[in-house]
């Protein structure tokens, strides 16, 4: 099993350039989640799935959008990048969407907006 | 605004020291409080949790103290190794809001020979 991967690994882009961020996972899981991590604020929640055909708005959802394409796959588009929006992007799966749940999480995106 | 307040940003023990991080909430409505390990160029993982309903709970040379009254809970780690060397997020959950995590901005530690 591959848990949750991601790609691309690594991604430069220009300002309003537009991107997609792949998030696969392979464990069953219903619910998943987009964090960005930025030095000194930990990680935020930009949007989360908590099943397949659901989306919901975390804590920073400005800038992003969302599709849940199925139950294994949840990617996060950036319609026009802006240079605030670099940062280490990371998805997480989890079994259900209560509490407790563990959280497991991909090995990240890193994008630069220039 | 920080809803999860983790102290010290950065840390350094010797190797078989004690390891202690802190981390502090406001809102009386959280009812999960996960501690997460990231390795670098790695995603995080979890590495102990506790509810609020127990004072303490321990995992091999990881332990959370929770001191609900103070709304503080902290993670120790014992006998501290090199290879314990990473960044540590404390995180909280709140009842009714599903498995959304609010986390803490980490704790760089390095464990020295």
């Amino acid at each position: 099993n591959a848990g949750v991967t991601q790609t691309p690994k690594f991604q430069v882009l220009k300002t309003g350039q537009s991107m997609t961020l792949q998030c696969a996972q392979d464990m069953n899981h219903n619910s998943m989640y987009w964090y960005r991590q930025d030095p000194g604020m930990g990680l935020r929640l930009i949007y989360y799935s908590a099943s397949e055909g659901t989306t919901d708005k975390g804590e920073v959802p400005n800038g992003y959008n969302v599709s849940r394409l199925n139950k294994r796959e949840f990617s996060l588009r950036l319609e026009s990048a802006a240079p605030s929006q670099t940062s280490v992007y990371f998805c997480a799966s989890s079994f259900l969407e209560t509490l407790g749940n563990e959280q497991f999480f991909g090995p990240g995106t890193r994008l630069t907006v220039l | 605004q920080q809803q999860v307040k983790q102290s010290p940003q950065s840390l350094i023990v010797q190797k078989g020291g004690i390891s202690i991080i802190n981390c502090a909430y406001e809102n009386t409505a959280f009812d999960y409080f996960p501690w997460y390990q990231q390795f670098p160029g790695k995603g995080p993982a979890l590495l102990i949790a506790i509810r609020p309903d127990v004072s303490e709970k321990k995992e091999g040379r990881f332990t959370i103290s929770f001191n609900k009254s103070a709304k503080q809970f902290s993670l120790h780690i014992m006998d501290s190794q090199p290879g314990d060397s990473a960044t540590y997020f404390c995180a909280a959950s709140l009842a009714g809001g599903g498995n959304k995590l609010t986390f803490g901005t980490g704790t760089q530690l390095k464990v020295e020979l």
